[in-house]
C-alpha cells in the first residue's frame, strides 16, 4: 500500500518563500507529483519529480530524494491567489493509480 | 482542447433516485479516472478505466456503477445512494500507462448532496 505524510497547514506572508514537505511509503514509485486546489475547485497539476534533483517551473520549485522517500514543494513570492491546499501524490507500482496526500493547507497573509 | 468537462456541476437527489455524472475529454487520453472528495479531504480513487476497460475497482459499493462508452467519456450511475456520499467527485485523464503519464488533468467536478 501507500501513505503521505504533509503537514495540515503553513502561514506564510506576502513575497516570501514556503516550503511543503511530503514523505511517502509506497509498494512501488513511479513518480512524485503536487497539486494545487483552491476552494471549491479542482486540484490542478503543478509539478512532477521522476528522478532525484529539482524541477523548476517559475515561482514554483519541487525537489525529491528517492533514497529518503521525501520530496518538497518551494513556492516563491508568495502572492495571495497561492492560499490554496497543496497535495502531494505518488503514481502506484502498476503505474494507473495516483494517490494523495492528506493535503496543506497554505494561508497567505498580506 | 486541454479540459475534462464534467456535468452537472451541482445534483441534488433523493436515496430512491437514479441519476448518471458524466464526463468527456478530447485530449487522446486512453485512462480516466473517477475520485470521489470530501471536504477538506485529498481525493481518493474509486475507478480507474484504461483504453476503456476498467482496470481498478477500489472496492466501492455497488450503488456506484462506472460506465465507458468510448475513449473519451466517461459515465458514473447512482442509484440507492446514501447521504454520506455527499461529495465533491472529479473526473480525470491521463495518457495511459506509459512512463509519459504523469499527469492528472481533473475536471471542475460535480458537487452531489443526497437528501
Amino acid at each position: 500500500g501507500q501513505s503521505l505524510e504533509q503537514p495540515s497547514e503553513v502561514t506564510a506572508v506576502e513575497g516570501a518563500i514556503v516550503q511543503i514537505n511530503c514523505t511517502y511509503q509506497t509498494s512501488g514509485f513511479y513518480g512524485l507529483s503536487w497539486y494545487q486546489q483552491h476552494d471549491g475547485g479542482a486540484p490542478t497539476f503543478l509539478s512532477y519529480n521522476g528522478l532525484d534533483g529539482l524541477e523548476e517551473t517559475g515561482r514554483f520549485s519541487s525537489f525529491l530524494s528517492r533514497s529518503d522517500s521525501y520530496g518538497y514543494l518551494l513556492l516563491q513570492e508568495l502572492q495571495m491567489k497561492d492560499s490554496a491546499s497543496y497535495f502531494c501524490a505518488v503514481r502506484d507500482n502498476y503505474g494507473q493509480n495516483f494517490v494523495f496526500g492528506p493535503g496543506t493547507r497554505l494561508s497567505v497573509l498580506p | 482542447d486541454t479540459e475534462v468537462t464534467q456535468t452537472p456541476k451541482h445534483l441534488v437527489m433523493g436515496m430512491t433516485n437514479k441519476k448518471s455524472l458524466k464526463c468527456e475529454q478530447h485530449m487522446g487520453h486512453r485512462a480516466m479516472y473517477w475520485y470521489k472528495q470530501k471536504a477538506k479531504k485529498p481525493p481518493e480513487l474509486m475507478f480507474v478505466y484504461s483504453y476503456e476497460k476498467l482496470s481498478i475497482n477500489e472496492s466501492v459499493p455497488s450503488r456506484f456503477s462506472p460506465e465507458c462508452p468510448n475513449s473519451s467519456l466517461l459515465n458514473l450511475h447512482l442509484h440507492a445512494l446514501q447521504p454520506e456520499d455527499s461529495a465533491l467527485y472529479l473526473c480525470a485523464s491521463s495518457q495511459d500507462r506509459t512512463t509519459g503519464a504523469n499527469v492528472l488533468t481533473f475536471g471542475a467536478g460535480s458537487r452531489l448532496t443526497v437528501l
